[in-house]
């Protein structure tokens, strides 16, 4: 079955303790990106990759970083979490930009 | 720089009545637009797209789209609508111009009564 997946669905951590959110698809998308969901914002992207090793800004980049090594696989790493990004992360993958986006179900993260 | 406005925050239909969710975009060339539904507890599913051409777009589970240049909107429509339809919509657009970075809009949240 053709999936983004994400793991944890469910986090919650303190200020400044290092956390990485997975992201993973079956679908050999070459375009993989990370939004954050807040209430009255819609989704804001972090990142985007448009293939491995390439990766550049979203919207909203400050406090995270990415990584792509392999095309399947899309982290997100929050080095030093704040409050302010408590969200719910979304990770989406597409053949490219034309393409349907497939989304994952979602991170929900609290920093406390 | 482009935008996407989704000017209702609510909208509130009882079942079997039709449904108008209203998008605006600005953007300089042709968009990309793309309608999104977004149920309780779920991730993002496409609803449809424009990319060019028939400027009447249909979509899965009955919806429709119709994009209009001249009014810069891209208003999603379903004739009848069902208590399954409950949930978030989103609007966005993709730029064509090179561009990568699609901009959602901030949602409309449908609520269907019986």
């Amino acid at each position: 079955e053709a999936q983004v997946t994400q793991n944890p669905r469910y986090l919650i951590t303190v200020t400044g303790k290092k956390l990485t959110v997975t992201c993973s698809q079956n679908m050999n998308h070459e375009y993989m990106s990370w939004y954050r969901q807040d209430p009255g914002l819609g989704l804001r992207q972090i990142y985007y990759s448009m293939n491995v090793e390439v990766t550049d800004k979203g919207d909203v980049p400050e406090g995270y970083k990415v990584s792509r090594k392999e095309k399947r696989n899309f982290p997100l790493i929050l080095e030093s979490p704040s409050p302010n990004q408590t969200s719910l992360y979304f990770c989406a993958s597409s053949k490219t930009l034309k393409e349907t986006q497939y989304f994952g179900p979602g991170t929900r993260l609290l920093v406390l | 720089a482009q935008s996407v406005t989704q000017p209702d925050i609510h909208i509130t239909v009882s079942e079997g009545a039709s449904l108008e969710l209203r998008c605006n975009y600005s953007y300089g060339a042709t968009p990309y637009l793309f309608w999104y539904v977004q149920s309780p507890g779920q991730g993002l599913q496409l609803l449809l797209k424009y990319f060019s051409g028939d400027t009447l777009v249909q979509g899965i589970k009955g919806f429709e789209a119709e994009f209009k240049r001249s009014q810069s909107s891209f208003n999603l429509r379903k004739p009848s609508v069902h208590w399954s339809d409950a949930a978030e919509y989103f609007c966005a657009v993709g730029a064509s111009g090179g561009s990568y970075i699609p901009t959602f809009g901030r949602g409309t949240s449908l609520i269907v009564h019986p």
